[in-house]
């Protein structure tokens, strides 16, 4: 079975300034990584993701993701934010193989004050 | 065309009432899920459709029936729901249900039920 944690609830940042997203997982099996993003009062919409080749994945809006197999981790960055990013960011896990079942973290609602 | 819509935005029931909740898509895609989302949680998997069969049925009570009349619509028929059930209920879309793939989901449906 996989599983993930997202370990802050929320993350305030000022406009301009960098922020990372934390997220780890865990698997038995090779797993698929996704961070998605829900605006408020929307459905979720895909950031970006990871299958397999490069370990750093980048979205069109500046963000990034790296993927750690030693630290099972996969955090999202981005080097300077926007107001505009104001969301709540939800990591998730597929299995590799099989199976139709995404796993979302708990999510990390990301708050840009200007 | 990537869009999943939802009808209706809004939905307001009592504990005796039927209701149904639609979801379409037009990007050709022959997995479809349901998935309910309380408020600052993450989605959690109801059912999932795969070319038109359910796939996964998470022990969803009997209450929710879903049904898939062809690959572009899924409904979830609501029959003497609980309060409990209020929610965000978000329809997703992705190719073919396989592994690592992108899921495309609609703005949603916000339920209360009295």
């Amino acid at each position: 079975a996989q599983s993930v944690t997202q370990l802050d609830s929320q993350v305030p940042v000022f406009e301009e300034a960098p922020v990372e997203l934390r997220c780890n997982y865990s698997s038995s099996v090779s797993v698929y990584l996704f961070w998605y993003v829900q605006y408020p009062n929307q459905g979720l919409q895909l950031l970006l993701k990871y299958l397999s080749g490069s370990t750093l994945v980048e979205s069109i809006n500046g963000f990034e993701a790296e993927f750690n197999k030693s630290q099972t981790s996969f955090h999202l960055r981005k080097p300077s934010v926007h107001i505009s990013d104001t969301a709540e960011y939800f990591c998730a896990v597929s299995p590799g193989t099989g199976g139709f079942k995404t796993i979302f973290g708990a999510g990390t609602r990301l708050f840009v004050k200007a | 065309d990537t869009e999943v819509t939802q009808t209706p935005k809004h939905l307001v029931m009592g504990m005796t009432n039927k209701k149904s909740l639609k979801c379409e898509q037009h990007m050709g895609h022959r997995a479809m899920y349901w998935y309910k989302q309380k408020a600052k949680k993450p989605p959690e998997l109801m059912f999932v459709y795969s070319y038109e069969k359910l796939s996964i049925n998470e022990s969803v009570p009997s209450r929710f029936s879903p049904e898939c009349p062809n690959s572009s619509l899924l409904n979830l028929h609501l029959h003497a729901l609980q309060p409990e059930d209020s929610a965000l209920y978000l329809c997703a879309s992705s190719q073919s249900g396989g592994p690592g793939e992108t899921q495309y989901f609609g703005p949603g449906t916000r339920l209360l039920v009295l």
